[in-house]
């Protein structure tokens, strides 16, 4: 099967501009997750969605970062204005269920960098 | 809030050698999955293995183990035989379970090094 799949691999931008990145998950997958990995760290959830519905957003800096999945399929995140500190890896999950049990599959994720 | 702890930043192993991360947790719920996960150069986090809390068992894949000591809230990941693609950065992970929606939360990793 088809794992998942995000874009674009690199960006570079530079602050205060605006940047998006999107995530296709697996066929099937109702449940979406978005995560951030600075340097050092490990990642780090921003967003979760349940199909089209928003299910912990508890981390994601609403100032500045939105994400939506419309159709319950793929996603998109949006970061406007882009600050310093957001310079990090972008990673895409999805599983099949919200459920503790359900391994969740991970893309290649996106690395930004913020000049 | 539940958190997670690598203490051991870098780890090297020698080819065909055996090597154990060391991995601490703190929560103060029951039931719960344990995990390791690795992520090479490309950045794709891969599962490795998992563990149940309920369950008593280790967990085992292949050459990958888990020594899950409960009470003592410790989770350590075994690799024997070593391989050369082994080497990458190994994050453990906790997530509450098993039926409501919670998140993976992660340690700080641990680089591995794998030399011939």
């Amino acid at each position: 099967e088809a794992g998942v799949a995000q874009s674009p691999r690199y960006k570079i931008i530079e602050k205060r501009q605006s940047v998006a990145f999107w995530c296709n998950p697996i066929s099937g997958h109702a449940t979406l997750y978005w995560y951030q990995q600075i340097l050092g760290q490990g990642p780090k959830l921003l967003i979760q969605f349940q199909n089209n519905g928003v299910v912990d957003d508890s981390q994601l800096p609403k100032d500045r970062f939105s994400a939506e999945r419309l159709k319950g399929v793929d996603s998109t995140l949006k970061i406007q204005p882009a600050k310093l500190e957001d310079s990090a890896v972008y990673l895409c999950a999805s599983s099949f269920g919200p459920e503790g049990n359900q391994p969740q599959h991970f893309g290649d994720g996106t690395r930004l960098s913020i000049l | 809030a539940q958190t997670v702890t690598q203490s051991q930043p870098e780890m090297s192993v020698q080819e065909a050698e055996t090597v154990t991360l060391s991995c601490t947790y703190d929560t103060s719920e029951s039931d719960y999955y344990l995990f390791w996960y690795k992520q090479p150069p490309s950045r794709q986090m891969i599962l490795v293995i998992r563990q149940e809390a309920y369950k008593q068992q280790n967990a085992t894949e292949n050459r990958f183990s888990v020594n899950f000591q409960k009470a003592a809230k410790s989770f350590s990941l075994k690799i024997s035989d070593s391989q050369l693609g082994d080497a990458a950065m190994y994050f453990c992970a906790y997530r509450r379970g098993p039926g409501t929606a919670s998140k993976l939360t992660f340690g700080t990793g641990t680089r591995l090094q794998v030399t011939l």
